[in-house]
């Protein structure tokens, strides 16, 4: 079954460091998407991305993200200097058709930060 | 602007009962869709339902069912008969078909506890 994967699954960072996260959506998509979740907290939207290009971002995204498809497979999520609020889960997603066989979204398992 | 509220924080029930999850949303788009989303203690997100604007007939899936009702602008969410295994996180969402970028909005999520 085709799934969106994400490396790491968790990652240590001191604060002021530069993180990549990276995303690989299932390989037929083309929308892609960054969200995160605080521990106990809902889900929040950070940044969409169509054809090579942002196509939405949220309050959340500001200067010290960035997103970037390198290649044909990968997705990554830049935090240029991380703060301790930073810490989250964060999910990536692909929109498509998948498994159920509806168009949706389909998420990653996640990558856990944590800023020290 | 798209807002979803889950009023229930945290639900507790006993095996075998039957538990309804609430969901109101908020839109001014008349073309939307609305999702349920399972986040088990493993943490990933996995997705359950999407519901057309469009389409109010309820959806039944095994033991799962949606009762959508665009008069009173809620999703609600029934199991029927639960088990421990349904004890989860479960997130309402929201997508506008006039976003660009089709971002899903969350509510804060239901924490469903199944007792043996």
């Amino acid at each position: 079954e085709p799934e969106v994967t994400q490396t790491p699954s968790h990652q240590v960072t001191q604060m002021g460091q530069e993180v990549i996260l990276r995303c690989v959506p299932i390989s037929n998509h083309l929308y892609f998407y960054w969200y995160r979740q605080i521990l106990g907290q809902k889900v929040e939207f950070l940044v969409s991305f169509y054809n090579n290009e942002i196509s939405e971002k949220s309050e959340i995204f500001d200067d010290q993200f960035s997103v970037e498809r390198p290649d044909g497979s990968n997705f990554t999520l830049k935090i240029r200097s991380t703060k301790l609020e930073d810490s989250a889960m964060y999910f990536c997603a692909s929109r498509g058709v998948g498994t159920s066989g509806k168009e949706t979204q389909y998420f990653g398992p996640g990558t856990r930060l944590l800023v020290l | 602007a798209q807002k979803v509220t889950q009023a229930q924080t945290e639900i507790s029930v006993v095996e075998k009962e039957d538990v309804t999850l609430d969901c109101v949303y908020e839109t001014r788009d008349t073309t939307y869709y609305l999702f349920w989303y399972k986040q088990p203690p493993s943490g990933e997100l996995v997705f359950l339902i999407r519901r057309n604007s469009f389409d109010e007939q309820n959806e039944i899936s095994g033991r799962y069912s949606w009762n959508f009702q665009k008069s009173t602008s809620s999703f609600n969410f029934t199991i029927t008969a639960s088990q421990v295994v349904d004890s989860a996180v479960y997130f309402c969402a929201l997508s506008e078909a006039g976003n660009a970028g089709n971002m899903l909005t969350f509510g804060g999520g239901t924490r469903l506890m199944v007792k043996p």
